[in-house]
């Protein structure tokens, strides 16, 4: 019962290049996350969004730009690739409330050459 | 400034003995925490949540507010528990509330 997918396991890309993640959830959350997790740094957040066509930069949103024009599909678009955006991509949903847990994807692992 | 602090980058046991995984949080308001695994070659997962007050997989953790801490505690670690550990703080954000992590904590059960 796969709750949230992401589009790709493993992306190799060239420097400069557009890239796009697309993650969709079938549970009818409200809120979606993007995350960075880096050994060491743990989970950063690039952008959430909590509703239709809204978005929210996060920690580290430099070098990304987000897309979510339906509610059950979140995507993150690397404007032109560069080397220190190699990382595992995470993402996530929630419902809104402060008790409801996130359920993520299984990882999306970007290597930008 | 960094809300949620996990000392331990990486934490060693031999099977049996006990473990406790630090949390220390920063937040003014009535906190709300969580504890997320990451088992290997595994998605990130919920494993348990303050209000919930539960023992999961023989894990607790009990939010001390006068230490801002909310340690995670087994008494006695399997080989299956090793996994990468997640505290996280959720906090009020334009009506809705988001997830703030710590670093994480890698624990390794050795047999």
């Amino acid at each position: 019962d796969v709750k949230v997918t992401q589009s790709s396991r493993y992306l190799v890309k060239r420097t400069g290049e557009k890239v796009f993640l697309e993650c969709v959830q079938d549970m009818d959350h409200e809120n979606m996350f993007w995350y960075r997790q880096d050994p060491g740094l743990g989970l950063r957040l690039i952008y959430f969004s909590y509703d239709v066509k809204m978005k929210e930069k996060g920690d580290i949103p430099e070098g990304y730009s987000v897309s979510r024009e339906k509610k059950e599909r979140f995507s993150l678009i690397l404007e032109s690739a560069s080397t220190n955006q190699t990382s595992m991509y995470l993402c996530a949903s929630s419902g809104t409330s402060v008790y409801n847990e996130q359920f993520f994807g299984p990882g999306t692992r970007l290597t930008v050459l | 400034a960094q809300r949620v602090t996990q000392p331990e980058k990486l934490l060693s046991v031999f099977k049996g003995a006990p473990v406790e995984l630090k949390c220390n949080y920063s937040y003014s308001g009535s906190p709300e925490l969580f504890w997320y695994v990451q088992y290997s070659r595994q998605r990130l997962q919920l494993l348990l949540r303050h209000i919930s007050r539960e023992s999961i997989k023989g894990f607790t953790a009990d939010l001390n507010k006068g230490e801002t801490s909310f340690h995670l505690k087994k008494p006695f670690a399997q080989e299956e528990d090793s996994a990468m550990y997640y505290c996280a703080l959720a906090l009020p954000s334009g009506g809705s509330y988001i997830p703030t992590f710590g670093r994480g904590t890698s624990l390794i059960v050795h047999p």
